[in-house]
């Protein structure tokens, strides 16, 4: 079956540690794309990559970072700069991600991410 | 810049009943449109899409929307509601070129009553 995968599905961190969220799709989808999600506020763009070896900031990028390295894969960082990072993480992936904006985002099953 | 309004955070309809929810818009291009429905602790799936087509669009789980440009409107409605229905519907706006970056509406959660 093809699809998105994201793990873990839980995840629990210290604060001042960096931790890693694990993204892949085997769609053979060019795009990628990271959200965060917080109660009441919709989904906000973190990053998002178009093409491999090239990802651009999102809406609100600070504290976050990402890598592009294989096509199928696009893991977020959420370091220890970020001030409030507890959240529900969503990736997603389109077929193409340039001229091509009628195209639907297919989403993973989420991390959800809290900060003792 | 784009944006979405979503009207009503919460919706309460009862089993069989009229479901509307609510989306406005704000995009200095034609847009395109798209409703998400997300269930608890899950991703998002979509539900239809509006791509300059017909303005009436039919989506999935007898869910559909019509786009409105005098409006700026594409309102959700589906004619008689299931207990299955429950769960939080985004609507959701990217301009027709460049990078797709969709954003979001708050979201509207969806309760059907028995």
């Amino acid at each position: 079956d093809g699809g998105i995968t994201q793990s873990p599905k839980y995840l629990f961190r210290k604060e001042g540690q960096n931790v890693t969220l694990s993204c892949e799709q085997n769609l053979n989808h060019d795009a990628m794309y990271w959200y965060r999600q917080d109660p009441g506020q919709g989904l906000r763009l973190i990053y998002y990559s178009q093409i491999v070896n090239d990802f651009q900031k999102g809406d609100i990028a600070e504290g976050y970072s990402v890598s592009r390295e294989k096509k199928e894969s696009f893991p977020l960082t959420v370091t220890s700069a970020q001030k409030n990072p507890t959240a529900f993480y969503l990736c997603a992936s389109s077929i193409e991600g340039w001229g091509r904006a009628y195209n639907e985002q297919f989403f993973g099953p989420g991390t959800r991410l809290t900060v003792l | 810049a784009q944006s979405v309004t979503q009207l009503g955070s919460h919706v309460s309809v009862s089993e069989g009943a009229l479901v509307l929810l609510r989306c406005n818009y704000s995009s200095s291009v034609p847009p395109y449109l798209f409703w998400y429905v997300q269930y608890p602790n899950q991703g998002l799936q979509l539900l239809l899409k509006y791509t300059s087509a017909a303005t009436l669009v039919k989506g999935i789980n007898g869910f559909e929307a019509e786009f409105k440009k005098s409006e700026t409107s594409f309102h959700l409605t589906k004619p008689s509601a299931h207990m299955r229905d429950a769960a939080e519907y985004f609507c959701a706006v990217t301009k027709g070129q460049g990078a797709q970056k969709l954003v979001f509406g708050q979201g509207t959660r969806l309760t059907i009553n028995p």
